[in-house]
């Protein structure tokens, strides 16, 4: 069975930095791209970033872009987000995605939750 | 980056009742569209992927269909777990968009 478990977050100050972790279990982690994507609360699905198998291609969305970074250590079967510069606006649950061959997503950890709050 | 725009954004149906939701992509898309199923507190789950195939595991009273920016999902017969929030996705570029979704409500 696929497991994505999420880990590292909390209640962080503006401009602050946090990093999440995701451990995979279940599958050959070392042979799926994986995503992060977030949920502010009582909002929609929106997509963070993506990190191909052997971490030689990512994509940040927009938003994100020189403040978050993916990256992944097929070693412990983990894949982690470093975001920095934190904002209110960040403030969401972050979930960690396997994205099959064809890239849609088909397996969803729990999720973790952020709040960027002073 | 390709926008997804979902119809409607709430939906009140009964239970038997046939649903259809409906998904425009800014694009043409193909069909790498996905469709999934969010209830309050969990993560989402895969309904239908490319379209209109079904993911393994998922009732056959759900189904998908369109191609190119115009996709449709439909729930034959509303089951009492199928009340939840549903959201397509876009898979054809990187951006890897989704729609705003589209809560089912019990009428």
């Amino acid at each position: 069975e696929v497991q994505l478990v999420e880990s590292g977050g909390g209640l962080v100050q503006p401009g602050g930095s946090l990093r999440l972790s995701c451990v995979a279990s279940g599958f050959s982690f070392s042979g799926f791209g994986m995503n992060w994507v977030r949920q502010a609360p009582g909002k929609g699905l929106e997509w963070v970033s993506y990190i191909n198998n052997d971490s030689t291609l990512k994509y940040n969305a927009k938003p994100m872009k020189g403040r978050f970074t993916i990256s992944r250590d097929n070693t412990k079967n983990s894949l982690y987000l470093q975001m920095n510069s934190l904002r209110a606006e960040d403030t969401a649950v972050y979930y960690c995605v396997r994205e099959t061959f064809s890239a849609y997503f088909d397996s969803w950890g729990q999720g973790v939750l952020v709040t960027v709050s002073s | 980056d390709i926008q997804m725009t979902q119809s409607p954004s709430t939906l009140s149906a009964s239970v038997g009742d046939r649903v259809t939701i409906s998904c425009r992509a800014s694009q043409s898309i193909g069909t790498s569209l996905a469709w999934y199923q969010q209830k309050a507190g969990k993560g989402p789950n895969l309904l239908i992927y490319k379209a209109s195939s079904l993911e393994s595991g998922v009732p056959s009273r759900f189904s998908g269909s369109g191609s190119g920016t115009e996709f449709t999902l439909t729930i034959s017969s509303l089951q009492p777990d199928d009340f939840a929030t549903y959201y397509c996705h876009q898979y054809s570029d990187y951006s890897r968009t989704f729609g705003q979704g589209t809560t089912v409500e019990i009428k």
